[in-house]
Parts: structure tokens; sequence; C-alpha cells
């Protein structure tokens, strides 16, 4: 069974300019996650999708970012413009089972992104 | 106050030490425990996932919860130059919805020399 993949897997852009990212999840899983880590600092929650519905975007840092996931199968995160501060490692993660328990969370490989 | 604490080390052990991870957190809300292992270029992939206090043995590791303490821990037994990585602690609490974000720590990176 494929596990989460992310592309691209680095993206070096200009300040200013638009980025598309990229998450295929495990294919059946309903929840789909992004997370993002800035150098020196821990993973953090972007937001939480359960098929084509945003459940949870109370982590999105502003209204540049846009995620999408059209069909409920793969997600895009797109960054318009881009700031020096959206560097960073962006994870997709997902799980199978909604409820009221957590699920496994499987994450990808993450895509890192550098603003210049 | 963050609400996840992690000593981000680094750490470096001998083959066959005994490894302790730690994390502390802050709010009692949180029910759910899980520890990742990341290693380098790739993403986090779940170790051990505990839900009430006391330990959870898998093999050479142990996971420990101590809700009353509001601290968790990692127990890597024998450990192994292919334990090399960094180990992240991540917490969620109990909603009652579909899936929940976790929280997590900024991981401790491990070394172990053979």
């Amino acid at each position: 069974e494929a596990g989460v993949t992310q592309f691209p897997s680095h993206s070096v852009i200009e300040k200013g300019q638009t980025v598309t990212l990229r998450c295929d999840p495990i294919s059946g899983h309903d929840n789909l996650y992004w997370y993002r880590r800035v150098m020196g600092k821990e993973i953090k929650f972007l937001l939480h999708f359960v098929k084509e519905s945003k459940q949870d975007e109370s982590g999105m840092p502003n209204n540049r970012f846009l995620a999408e996931r059209t069909g409920g199968t793969y997600s895009t995160l797109k960054v318009q413009p881009a700031e020096l501060e959206d560097s960073g490692v962006y994870f997709c993660a997902s799980s199978s089972r909604g409820g009221y328990r957590t699920d496994t969370q499987y994450f990808g490989p993450g895509t890192r992104l550098t603003v210049l | 106050q963050k609400e996840v604490e992690q000593d981000p080390g680094p750490l470096s052990v001998p083959e066959g030490a005994i490894v302790s991870l730690n994390c502390t957190y802050s709010n009692s809300a949180f029910q759910y425990f899980m520890w990742y292992r990341q290693y380098s270029r790739k993403g986090p992939e779940l170790l051990m996932y505990t839900y009430s206090s006391g330990n959870k043995e898998d093999g050479r590791f142990t996971a420990q919860v101590d809700k009353s303490s509001k601290y968790i821990s990692l127990f890597i037994r024998d450990s192994q130059p292919s334990d090399s990585a960094t180990y992240l602690c991540a917490m969620s609490a109990l909603v009652l919805q579909a899936g929940t974000a976790l929280i997590f720590g900024k991981g401790t990176t491990l070394s172990v020399s053979s």
C-alpha cells in the first residue's frame, strides 16, 4: 500500500511568487491534515479536511494560504504571495477513522519550501 | 508557556545504552500521547501511542505517561545505530468530531554510535 506522497519535495521561490504544494493521502483515508515546521520550531498544525470539507482551519497563519481538497482525494496548499517567513517544511498526514478517538496519522515526507 | 516542552538535545549514546527521552506538557485536556520517529529528510513515523497513565511496552521501546505530573517518557533499551533519528512527542485532546490536531514537541535528536 502506497503511503502519503507529497510533491514537490523541494521548492525554491522568490518572495512575492506563488507556490502550490500537493498531497496525495493513503487511498481511502477521509482525514487529511496539513502541518508546517519552521526552522528551529516545532511542527504545527495548519488545517484538517474530512473528505472535501474543511473541519478545522484554526492553524492557518493568514489569508495568503489557501487549501483545497476537491473530490475528497488529493489536496493542494497554495501560498500567494509567498513571504520569507513562509519558509519551512510542509507535512501532509492522513488517517482513516473519524469518531471521537484519535486515529493514527500517517505522515508524508514533506515539502521543503524556501522563499528567497 | 509552550503547551509541550521537549529538550532538543542532541543526545549521543554508545550502542547498547538505555535512552530516556522526555516531554512535559501544560494542557490537562491532553488525553492521547504519541511518540514519532523521524529520520533525516523523511516524514514522522508513529512509534508508540498511549491513552492512559502507566507504561506501554513494544519490543525495545517503552512509553510512560504520568498525567498527574504532566510528564511523558520514551525509553529505548539496547539502543542501536539504526535508532539514530529525531524523536518527537505529540499529544492531542479528546474531541467529539472526526480527527484531531496533534501538538508536537520540538523533537530530540538522538545519535547512537557503534
